[in-house]
């Protein structure tokens, strides 16, 4: 069964500081992995993903993640916070042939001035 | 840029009453899906619907609940007998190719059981 652990529910970061959104997952066929973002009362909208090829995969508004097989991750960063980009984060996972998105448990991101 | 739309945006009803969700996915989608988001907690997985069939359901998807393609735009979630646990928000979402392409996600249905 695949499942998804987002390290922390709330991060706080300073503006023009590193954001580093922590996600491990478990899968026992190859994973497919994405992040989504979500606004206050919006609905989820993706930010980037991961399927086959490249580990390091850019998304927009300046984000990027790394899929690292031998940790199990999938670390969503930004090397500088913007106001804009406080928000909820999720971490999702699914795999060839099944039928469903299975997402994490969220990770709102706090982005002080 | 094409959407997928959902309504209403927000319903409250009573425990016990009939509730149906609706939605419109993205015109040239084929897979269709309902999540479900308790207030402050996690995005859950419902249903998935290809070829006017259900692909999969979790476990929260009993028989409480049903969806239905009734023509070629609609996709609807309907909830028999509400629970007032069954408060949430409920986003349908649709995507072109399954599972490795990305999920178009409605702005979502706030449901309040009183």
């Amino acid at each position: 069964a695949q499942s998804v652990t987002q390290l922390g529910s709330h991060v706080s970061v300073s503006e023009g500081a590193l954001v580093l959104l922590r996600c491990n997952y478990s899968s026992s066929v190859p994973p497919y992995l994405f992040w989504y973002v979500q606004y206050p009362n919006q609905g989820l909208q993706l930010l980037l993903k991961y399927t086959t090829g490249a580990t390091l995969v850019k998304g927009i508004n300046g984000f990027e993640a790394e899929f690292k097989k031998s940790e199990t991750s999938f670390h969503l960063t930004k090397p500088s916070a913007h106001m804009s980009d406080a928000a909820e984060y999720f971490c999702a996972v699914s795999y060839t042939g099944g039928f469903k998105t299975i997402f994490g448990a969220g990770t709102r991101l706090f982005v002080k001035a | 840029e094409p959407e997928v739309t959902q309504t209403p945006s927000h319903q409250v009803t009573q425990m016990g009453q009939e509730v149906i969700l609706r939605c419109v996915p993205i015109s040239n989608h084929l897979y269709f899906y309902w999540y479900r988001q308790i207030l402050g907690q996690k995005v859950e997985f419902l249903v998935s619907f290809y070829n006017n069939e259900i692909s999969e359901k979790s476990e929260i998807f009993d028989d409480q609940f049903s969806v239905e393609r009734p023509d070629g735009s609609n996709f609807t979630l309907k909830i028999r007998s509400t629970k007032l646990e069954d408060s949430a928000m409920y986003f349908c979402a649709s995507t072109r190719t399954s599972n490795t392409g990305e999920l178009f996600f409605g702005e979502g249905s706030r449901l309040t059981v009183l």
